[in-house]
Parts: C-alpha cells; sequence; structure tokens
C-alpha cells in the first residue's frame, strides 16, 4: 500500500533557487494538504485542497505555490528560496473533513536552504 | 485565533512507569481531536476524540476528552522504550472550511 508518497526525501537549495516538492495518493482521498515542522514545534498548514482544481491558503502560505490538476496529485513549488523556509515538510491526504476522518501524513521531505 | 498548548513540552521516564500527556485547546466551532505518535519521520495516528468522557483505549495507551474544560490527556501505562516518541495533539475545528490546528508536541522519551 502506497499511500501518500513525497519526493524528494532530502534537498538542499541556495538562496534564490526555486524547487517542487511532489506529492501523490493512491487512496481517492479528495483533501489533500501541506504542512511543513520547524524544530520543536507542532504542525503549520501551508496550503491545502478539497478536489481537483480547488487549493485554498493554509497558515503559513506566503513563499509557496500548489496546484491541484489531478485528484492524485498536490505538489508544492518554492519560489526563489529562502532561509526561512529551511523545514521539514509532509505532504498529507484525508478522505474529508466533516466526518472527522483522520488524515495520513507522507513520510516527510527535509529542506534545507543555504 | 484557533490555539492547541501541549505539556509538558519533553519529559524522561523509566521503563515500566506510567505517563500523562496533555493538550488543551481553543478552537472555534470544536469537533474532534486527535492524537499522533511522531517518531523519525511522519506522525501516525493514534485517537480521534469526540466526544466527552468517553475513554479510547489501544494497548496500553488510552485517551480521553472533557469538552466542558477544553483539554484531553492520553496515558501510556508500563512504557517501553519503542514509545519513546513526539506526540502531537491536534483539534480540529468546524468554522466552515478546513482548520486543523496541531500543538507542539511533548517528546518522550524512555530510558531503560
Amino acid at each position: 500500500n502506497a499511500g501518500v508518497t513525497q519526493t524528494p526525501k532530502f534537498r538542499i537549495l541556495k538562496i534564490g533557487q526555486s524547487m517542487t516538492l511532489q506529492c501523490a495518493q493512491d487512496m481517492n482521498h479528495n483533501y489533500m494538504y501541506w504542512y511543513r515542522q520547524d524544530p520543536g514545534m507542532g504542525l503549520k498548514l501551508i496550503y491545502y485542497s478539497v478536489g481537483a482544481g480547488i487549493t485554498d491558503k493554509g497558515e503559513v502560505p506566503n513563499g509557496y505555490n500548489v496546484s491541484r490538476s489531478t485528484t492524485e496529485d498536490f505538489p508544492l513549488r518554492l519560489e526563489l528560496a529562502a532561509p526561512s523556509q529551511t523545514s521539514v515538510y509532509f505532504c498529507a491526504s484525508s478522505l474529508d473533513v466533516y466526518s472527522g476522518n483522520t488524515i495520513y501524513f507522507g513520510e516527510g521531505s527535509w529542506l534545507t536552504v543555504v | 485565533e484557533d490555539k492547541v498548548v501541549q505539556s509538558p513540552l519533553s519529559l524522561v521516564v523509566h521503563e515500566g512507569d506510567t505517563v500523562t500527556l496533555n493538550c488543551s485547546y481553543e478552537v472555534t466551532n470544536f469537533r474532534s481531536l486527535l492524537w499522533y505518535k511522531q517518531e523519525k519521520k511522519a506522525p501516525t495516528f493514534l485517537f480521534m476524540l469526540t466526544s466527552s468522557g468517553i475513554e479510547k483505549k489501544s494497548g496500553r495507551l488510552s485517551s480521553i476528552l472533557d469538552k466542558k474544560e477544553l483539554f484531553s490527556i492520553l496515558n501510556i501505562t508500563a512504557t517501553q522504550t519503542g514509545d519513546s516518541a513526539i506526540y502531537l495533539c491536534a483539534a480540529y475545528s468546524g468554522a466552515g472550511s478546513y482548520q486543523l490546528t496541531f500543538g507542539k508536541g511533548t517528546k518522550l522519551s524512555v530510558i531503560p
């Protein structure tokens, strides 16, 4: 069972570079999310999507963009990387929100901006 | 602003001890509270609580929610070194759109 798959697992970026974190899920979940987790902190929501073609900002969206062209994929784009974006990024998905289903996380992507 | 506060932030215990982790929340239109265990990688789901006073159990772990006092506890009995992890609490809000707020987590270290 693949679940939620993220790539790459590790990446070092130089300041000002851009990159895309890939996320795919095979559970036919409508909801997908991107979180970041800084050391000693909980997870903060960057962007989320309630279905293909629909995305919305979370708590910390600045410096990021997303798209959702299919149900399965939800890539996160970092434009003009900054040291403040050094973090661990988790993609997640869930069946829906209002029935209280839990969300399933990917393995994480460790990003360092130098 | 929605808020979830966990305490303590870190805890060191010996194998066999019983621990209680705390989570208080203030969210708009609260719907449910979730507990996750995070080892080196992704958080893994432990419990979802929606009703006050009903204990959920899974082996040595149990959790309960108090919607009047706005808190939840996670108990782990007879701790083992494999319980060492960060335990995250998150609260769902039904305020018209997706809202899941995480606490900072409690880092539990179980030493032999």
